[in-house]
């Protein structure tokens, strides 16, 4: 079976700009949850989804923002990039949370 | 609040040696336990996890883990490790089933020939 798909894989923005990035679950996953990974802080949990209801939120502003669709895709967004949200930003999902996550290879934003 | 320690950043092993990446978490009413592997620019990849039952819990590529509530420690080893094994392994905890997924730091794992 297909595997979860984050689409883009590398992305380069400019200070300011605002970006969408794109994460496709295996088929009958309904739970997505996103984090963002950096050298520094690890892997920080930034929102869980589940049937199209955010289900659990971390400690991001409110400039990270996602959401979820009938098909169980979901989309991040963040606006006004700033320096700091240079991140390889994961998708993992999973049936319920609980079964473990199966993750993408990630989007890889540079914000400069 | 639900916090994951992995004691050690950086584990070098030599070529069939055993190894043993240790794990701490908070305590909690109910915890759920995870461990994952992340081989360089890729995504992570699940280990194994605990949820109940037995404490001692085996997963892929010859790796097991042993829960243990009185220490609170889900410590991962694997009796004989390939260089293939060489990569970031993360532990996680959740408190429940509908609980956000914590992940440690991580810990490198270095096989040498």
């Amino acid at each position: 079976k297909a595997g979860v798909t984050q689409t883009p894989r590398y992305l380069i923005k400019t200070r300011g700009q605002q970006v969408t990035l794109s994460c496709s679950p295996i088929s009958g996953h309904r739970s997505v949850s996103w984090y963002q990974q950096t050298p520094g802080q690890g892997l920080q949990f930034l929102f869980e989804y589940f049937s199209e209801t955010q289900r659990n939120k971390g400690n991001f502003p409110g400039r990270f923002s996602g959401r979820q669709f009938s098909n169980s895709r979901s989309e991040m967004n963040v606006s006004t990039l700033e320096l700091g949200d240079s991140a390889l930003y994961l998708c993992a999902t999973s049936l319920d949370s609980n079964y473990g996550y199966t993750f993408g290879s990630g989007t890889r934003l540079t914000v400069v | 609040a639900q916090s994951v320690t992995q004691l050690d950043s950086q584990v070098p092993v030599f070529e069939e040696a055993p190894v043993e990446l240790r794990c701490n978490y908070s305590s909690s009413v109910s915890v759920y336990l995870f461990w994952y592997v992340q081989y360089p620019n890729q995504g992570l990849q699940l280990l194994l996890k605990y949820l109940s039952g037995s404490t001692l819990v085996k997963g892929i590529n010859g790796f097991e883990a042993e829960f243990n509530k009185s220490q609170t420690s889900f410590h991962l080893r694997k009796p004989s490790v390939h260089i293939s094994d060489t990569a970031e392994y993360f532990c996680a905890a959740m408190k429940t089933s509908y609980d956000k997924v914590i992940f440690g730091p991580g810990t490198s794992l270095s096989v040498i020939p």
